[in-house]
């Protein structure tokens, strides 16, 4: 069954902490993405990957880290540095950056 | 990206015909109009997408006007799991990255 995992569904931390959600997709796409939702608002670009080892900033990178050392998973680290870190996070992925994307469950992060 | 327009919200008989609009007026010969829906608290799923002519999949019926200036999403037989926000982006094909997604039109289907 082909897809995007996110995990986990719900997680809850301490102001302070740093936090790694995961993403993974064994569709075998090139590309992936992280965006940031907060209530009724649109998705934000926080970093994408086009390739392998390669990431770039999006619209809102700054206290969010990421890695791409395989095709299949790409996991974004909230440090303590991101002001505002309660939100939804999902995490999208295409088989190359001018396809249509493709997004996981999300994970709903809240920090206290 | 060309902005769009959509209308806040909608409702919808369950079994008939959901037609949501999309104004991007500003529209360039070399943006595609993609349409998204979010049930709530789960991630967008893909719908259809577009240039200049009409396109159906299994979920909907893309309508793209001749100018391009304005587009209709169209689930032919709306059910209750039909119920979420309904997203028309447009986006220029070559540019990759990210899809802007604004607030969209929530659309209830009702018994």
């Amino acid at each position: 069954d082909g897809g995007i995992t996110q995990s986990p569904k719900y997680l809850f931390r301490k102001e302070g902490q740093n936090v790694t959600l995961s993403c993974e997709q064994n569709l075998n796409h090139d590309a992936m993405y992280w965006y940031r939702q907060d209530p009724g608002q649109g998705l934000r670009l926080i970093y994408y990957s086009q390739i392998v080892n390669d990431f770039q900033k999006g619209d809102i990178a700054e206290g969010y880290s990421v890695s791409r050392e395989k095709k299949e998973s790409f996991p974004l680290t909230v440090t303590s540095a991101q002001k505002n870190p309660t939100a939804f996070y999902l995490c999208a992925s295409s088989i190359g950056p001018f396809y249509e994307q493709y997004f996981g469950p999300g994970t709903r992060l809240t920090v206290t | 990206d060309a902005k769009t327009t959509q209308p806040p919200s909608m409702d919808c008989a369950e079994g008939r015909a959901a037609n949501l609009p999309c104004n991007h007026s500003t529209i360039s010969g070399n943006e595609y109009v993609y349409w998204y829906r979010q049930i709530h608290s789960q991630g967008p799923q893909y719908i259809i997408h577009g240039l200049k002519n009409n396109e159906t999949n299994e979920m909907a019926s893309l309508i793209i006007t001749e100018d391009r200036k304005s587009s209709t999403l169209i689930l032919p037989h709306a059910t209750l799991r039909d119920t979420a926000v309904y997203y028309c982006i447009v986006r220029v094909s070559n540019t990759g990255n990210q899809f802007y997604f604004g607030t969209g039109t929530s659309l209830t289907v009702i018994p």
